[in-house]
């Protein structure tokens, strides 16, 4: 059976500090990765998506980035945290093709202080 | 642009009733629906997904309907528990778009009081 867990669960950091959430699938091969942002008050925020190792996409302009080094790992990072970052962030992954059912990791929770 | 809308925004019932949870979409060319249930702090678990050539899925005492020409799905749950308390959330994938975007609702907070 595929897992997919996300780490750390949570994060306090420093106005300007760099951050790095890491996100691993087990148990299926070439998944969509999938990493989200919800924030109080507001829906879930697709942040980036990736179809295979080193191809990143971005749906909106931000001081995040992500990266795929390897085919069942995606990590989102920033070089210096801001305020507006905090919030709840959720991997998920997807088969390539077919229904696209999302499974969600359980969340890290980022506080930028 | 896609917009999803969940109403209402928080419910409250008592334990034992039935209760509709509501979703609209805005723009009816969508390829699936899927709804999900989030405990407090944690991550999404997918409840039910329907094709956009069904109209309704089943899961236990979960039924989700879907009429795509209007826009709308519901969630229907027979005989609420206070486990069922959790925060509801819809996503459409949209037919025309992006193959992997999903647009969510806000969701519902679900509370079942004993």
């Amino acid at each position: 059976s595929q897992t997919i867990h996300q780490w750390p669960a949570t994060l306090v950091q420093p106005v300007g500090s760099p951050l790095s959430l890491e996100c691993t699938v087990e148990g299926t091969s070439n998944p969509n990765l999938y990493w989200y942002r919800q924030a109080a008050g507001r829906g879930l925020q697709l942040l980036f998506y990736s179809v295979g190792i080193g191809q990143i996409s971005s749906e909106v302009p931000q001081n995040l980035s992500a990266s795929r080094p390897q085919d069942r790992q995606f990590i989102l990072s920033s070089k210096k945290l801001l305020l507006s970052d905090s919030g709840f962030y959720l991997c998920a992954w997807s088969r390539i093709s077919g229904a696209n059912v999302l499974t969600f990791g359980a969340g890290s929770r980022l506080t930028v202080l | 642009k896609q917009e999803v809308t969940q109403i209402p925004a928080a419910l409250s019932v008592p334990e034992g009733e039935n209760l509709v949870l509501n979703c609209s979409f805005t723009d009816s060319a969508i390829y699936n629906l899927q709804w999900f249930r989030q405990d407090p702090g944690k991550g999404l678990t997918s409840l039910l997904l329907i094709q956009s050539s069904q109209r309704e899925q089943t899961s236990g005492r979960l039924n989700a309907s879907l009429d795509k020409s209007s826009g709308r799905s519901t969630l229907y749950i027979a005989a609420s528990q206070p486990g069922d308390s959790a925060t509801y959330l819809c996503a459409v994938k949209d037919s025309g778009g992006s193959n992997y975007k999903l647009t969510f609702g806000k969701g519902t907070l679900l509370t079942v009081n004993p």
